[in-house]
């Protein structure tokens, strides 16, 4: 059973304009949540991530929105630039539970057009 | 500060042969996790090793087994190697296991079993 969810897997956003990219999960007992970005051939690079004790947090063109009641989070990037395109991984922990592994999506592909 | 490094990169085995995949944490950081990632399950926690001890497994049979030596550096063993076993493994390190630890991942070794 798939703990953490991804529905989108790909993603296609105009230069400038906002990509905003979904993630659901079904462990109301995760207590953290991450967003990672990875490059074919590399590893995933951290981008943000936010408390289950929060419900947003932004750095810099990224956001990341919190709904715990409805189990879903989403990344924002505003203005999407070129250099965004890449697999958009979505993870979450359980630390009490699971001593702290994360918890994967199956990743969304986000494709930003010049 | 360096990041986490993986050696090999790249690695081709046979069916049956063992393989042995390294990781070197970043300084400082005494937590070490492996992820196996394959295009249809996705990225897969294998298992966490911290201050020399296995704390937490992922579900995976015991042809996959690790370590990690006093320096936080960290190997992963598989033996009896299978097809399915093609993948990229990554590692991944943090200062310790607190619930908003983030984890850096490295470049991962891309296995081929052929």
């Amino acid at each position: 059973d798939q703990q953490v969810k991804q529905n989108s897997p790909s993603l296609s956003v105009q230069e400038g304009r906002i990509s905003i990219l979904n993630c659901d999960y079904t462990n109301s007992m995760f207590d953290y949540f991450l967003w990672y970005k990875k490059y074919p051939a590399e590893g995933p690079t951290f981008l943000i991530s936010i408390s289950s004790i929060k419900d947003k947090n932004e750095d810099g063109r990224f956001t990341v929105f919190l709904n715990k009641s409805a189990k879903h989070l989403s990344l924002h990037i505003v203005p999407s630039q070129p250099g965004d395109s890449a697999v958009y991984f979505c993870a979450a922990k359980d630390y009490g539970g699971s001593q702290g592994n994360l918890i994967f999506g199956k990743g969304t592909k986000l494709s930003v057009k010049p | 500060k360096a990041g986490v490094t993986q050696t090999p990169r790249y690695l081709i085995k046979t069916r049956g042969q063992q393989v042995t995949l390294s990781c070197s944490p970043i300084s400082g950081h005494r937590s070490v996790s492996w992820y196996q990632q394959t295009p249809g399950q996705g990225l897969q926690f294998l298992f966490e090793y911290f201050s020399e001890t296995q704390r937490n497994k992922g579900n995976f049979p015991g042809r996959f087994s690790g370590r990690q030596f006093s320096n936080s550096r960290s190997e992963m063993n598989v033996s009896t190697l299978e097809l399915g076993d093609s993948a990229l493994y990554l590692c991944a390190s943090s200062l310790d296991r607190g619930t908003e630890e983030t984890q850096y991942f490295g470049p991962g070794t891309r296995l081929l079993v052929l």
